[in-house]
């Protein structure tokens, strides 16, 4: 399968903007997800977007799609420390078998 | 029941036997996943179940790891001769036909000592 890639960590003040990337390698990937794990956790789905989209909000998230460069964001609008929790992306490959591929988790920290 | 249930949430075993993990799925749910995931890595996939289709085994790291599932309801995956790396957290995954949210248990912590 192919790889997604993320940046391990990121750390921000309470209140700022965290944008948290993932880059993944199969321009053939159907959906693309972010996943939230808190300390102890399972993963909980945050938001996913469809490939024939560009952008899609909810509430205090954004996600941002460049098919073109295989890349995908996670905006977090006004972070709070209860956003601190590792983030996965990942993707799903056409052919039927809907097998989520994970990246290894961006762990958001923030800071009061 | 209302979530991915999982037991043991933790279990210490000793290097060489054998340990089974449980999963009860969401109930109606007809996939079922289960991953690995190491300390600091990313998960990794071990096996899909689809209703009644063969199993997709193509994540098992070797032939010591196995998986079964009744029906559409409770799986156990099972480690032979456990050894060190196969420490981690298991955690396992369902989701409803048609649909692509896979909802998550909290995990079993494999520790091998």
């Amino acid at each position: 399968g192919e790889d997604v890639e993320q940046s391990l960590f990121l750390s921000v003040r309470e209140g700022d903007s965290s944008v948290i990337n993932c880059t993944y390698t199969d321009s053939s990937s159907t959906y693309l997800y972010w996943y939230k794990q808190e300390p102890g956790a399972g993963l909980q789905l945050l938001t996913y977007i469809f490939s024939n989209m560009d952008m899609k909000q909810d509430q205090r998230l954004t996600v941002l799609l460049n098919k073109k460069d295989k890349h995908l964001s996670l905006r977090i609008a006004d972070t709070q420390t209860g956003d601190s929790a590792i983030y996965f992306c990942a993707e799903i490959l056409p052919g039927g078998s809907y097998i989520p591929t994970f990246g290894r988790g961006t762990s958001l920290i923030v800071h009061p | 029941g209302a979530g991915v249930s999982q037991s043991p949430s933790n279990k210490v075993t000793e290097k060489g036997k054998d340990v089974e993990l449980r999963c009860d799925p969401i109930s109606g749910h007809t996939a079922l996943y289960w991953y690995r995931q190491r300390l600091g890595q990313g998960l990794e996939f071990l096996i899909y179940f689809q209703g009644n289709s063969a199993p997709d085994k193509s994540g098992l790291p070797s032939d010591r790891f196995s998986a079964e599932r009744t029906g559409e309801s409770v799986s156990t995956l099972t480690i032979q001769r456990t050894q060190q790396e196969d420490s981690a957290v298991y955690l396992c995954a369902s989701s409803d036909r048609g649909t692509t949210e896979a909802f998550f248990g909290q995990g079993t912590r494999l520790t091998v000592v």
